[in-house]
């Protein structure tokens, strides 16, 4: 079985620009994860979407960022007029749903943003 | 509010010898309670999780973690490393069935 795949792995932006991070979970998962690890830091969370629903974007920036997660195809996070600050791994991860206690979350290796 | 501390940003031990990586948590609930790994650019692996059941928890690759309420701790421990452990680990805690809050890692350097 293929894991969470992310592409691209490493994306190169001036400031500016926009960045489109691409995610497809695990084959069979609907719930899809956005964190973001800054240098030196743990992840941070910012968006939980279910198919064509967003659940929860509490770690979201107000502005510029959004997340989608169509009924066909990935998982996009999209980050508009780039800035230096924005420069980070960002990290998906999926998990089958909600029946249990605990769903585990299953990562995918990152897309490194590095803004110019 | 929960947070996560983890107490060393670079342990190093030889080949061989146990690890002790350390964490701290604060939670006003009964946590979930989870250590990842991550290798160099590779993704985040889970190694083991406390969901309320024993306190020892035993996970992949010999790693164990035991959960001490009165002292909110998770430590991650192993009795002998190998150099395939050399990565960097995160302690994770959870109250909810989806918000995890990250420590900021902890890089751990085997010596031959």
């Amino acid at each position: 079985n293929a894991g969470v795949m992310q592409n691209p792995r490493h994306l190169v932006r001036r400031r500016g620009q926009e960045a489109r991070l691409r995610c497809s979970p695990v084959k069979g998962h609907s719930h899809v994860y956005w964190y973001r690890q800054l240098p030196e830091e743990g992840l941070k969370f910012m968006v939980y979407l279910q198919k064509e629903n967003i659940i929860d974007e509490s770690g979201m920036p107000k502005e510029r960022f959004s997340a989608e997660f169509p009924k066909e195809g990935p998982s996009i996070l999209r980050i508009q007029q780039v800035v230096r600050g924005d420069s980070a791994a960002y990290f998906c991860a999926s998990s089958p749903g909600m029946e249990s206690d605990y769903n585990e979350q299953f990562f995918g290796p990152g897309t490194r943003l590095t803004v110019l | 509010a929960q947070s996560v501390t983890q107490l060393d940003s670079h342990v190093s031990v030889s080949e061989g010898t146990p690890v002790l990586l350390r964490c701290n948590y604060s939670s006003s609930y009964s946590p979930s309670l989870f250590w990842y790994v991550q290798h160099p650019n590779k993704g985040l692996q889970l190694l083991l999780k406390y969901t309320s059941a024993a306190t020892l928890v035993k996970g992949i690759n010999g790693f164990e973690a035991e959960f001490k309420k009165s002292e909110t701790s998770f430590h991650l421990t192993k009795p002998s490393a190998h150099m395939s452990d050399a990565a960097e680990y995160f302690c994770v805690v959870s109250n909810s069935n989806y918000q995890l809050i990250w420590g900021a890692g902890t890089k751990l350097i085997i010596k031959p």
